[in-house]
């Protein structure tokens, strides 16, 4: 199975903060990886697919890179919304796999 | 607008089973896959298993972690997914999403965008 290990756990950062959340997996995954944010009590939200592709409607201060065993997600500028727990996802082999979570505290 | 919406859960002693039901509307129900991810409370998200279309014949995967308890099934006429658990234990206990997955022959550009609310299993003596 392919584990998927995201870094950090937890952090805190600050409005306007550049932030990066990195996932890194077990085998090469080629682009299969989605990211994904998830508010307290909330439906998890996609913000990346195809490693990369900004889903319709998120802002651009978010993005994704990578491809094979490392993928990051950034944050340019973070927004009060911005505070939430973030998930890579990859759907390349199954069994499927989620990495652990970034949760994404105010400093 | 694109729309799934979980039912079916509730309390269940261990041991016990059942049925959880995913409607869509929205969608051309048979050209996609569907899959389930469940979240424990407090704890990270996890993929439970896939449905794919009709072009592929309906077949399933599922993770380790339910496999040969649980089963997916799919009726297109009433666009609605299904997942079946039996000899449920207290692991089990977890909001269970539905979300869609692959498209046709297997596009993955809107994989995993379109969630319904969950409905929570907890599985309890």
């Amino acid at each position: 199975d392919i584990q998927m290990t995201q870094s950090p756990s937890a952090m805190s950062a600050s409005v306007g903060d550049r932030v990066t959340i990195t996932c890194r997996a077990s085998q090469g995954i080629s682009n299969y990886l989605v990211w994904f944010q998830q508010k307290p009590g909330k439906v998890p939200k996609r913000l990346i697919y195809a490693a990369s592709s900004l889903q319709s409607g998120v802002p651009s201060r978010f993005s994704g890179s990578g491809s094979g065993t490392e993928f990051t997600l950034t944050i340019s500028s973070l927004q009060p919304e911005d505070f939430a727990t973030y998930y890579c996802l990859q759907h390349h082999t199954y069994p499927y796999s989620f990495g652990q979570g970034t949760k994404l505290e105010i400093k | 607008e694109v729309q799934l919406v979980e039912s079916g859960g509730g309390l269940v002693q261990p041991g016990g089973s059942l049925r959880l039901s995913c409607a869509a509307s929205g969608i051309t129900f048979s050209d996609h896959y569907i899959d389930w991810v469940r979240q424990a409370p407090g704890k990270g998200l996890e993929w439970v298993g896939r449905s794919r279309n009709k072009a592929n014949s309906y077949t399933t995967e599922y993770a380790a972690s339910v496999k040969g308890r649980c089963t997916i099934s799919r009726d297109d006429s009433k666009n609605s997914l299904y997942l079946q658990m039996n000899s449920l234990k207290t692991d089990d206990t977890a909001v269970y999403y539905c979300a869609r997955g692959y498209s046709g022959s297997g596009s993955y550009v809107n994989a995993f965008d379109i969630w319904g609310q969950g409905t929570m299993v907890t599985v309890s003596s």
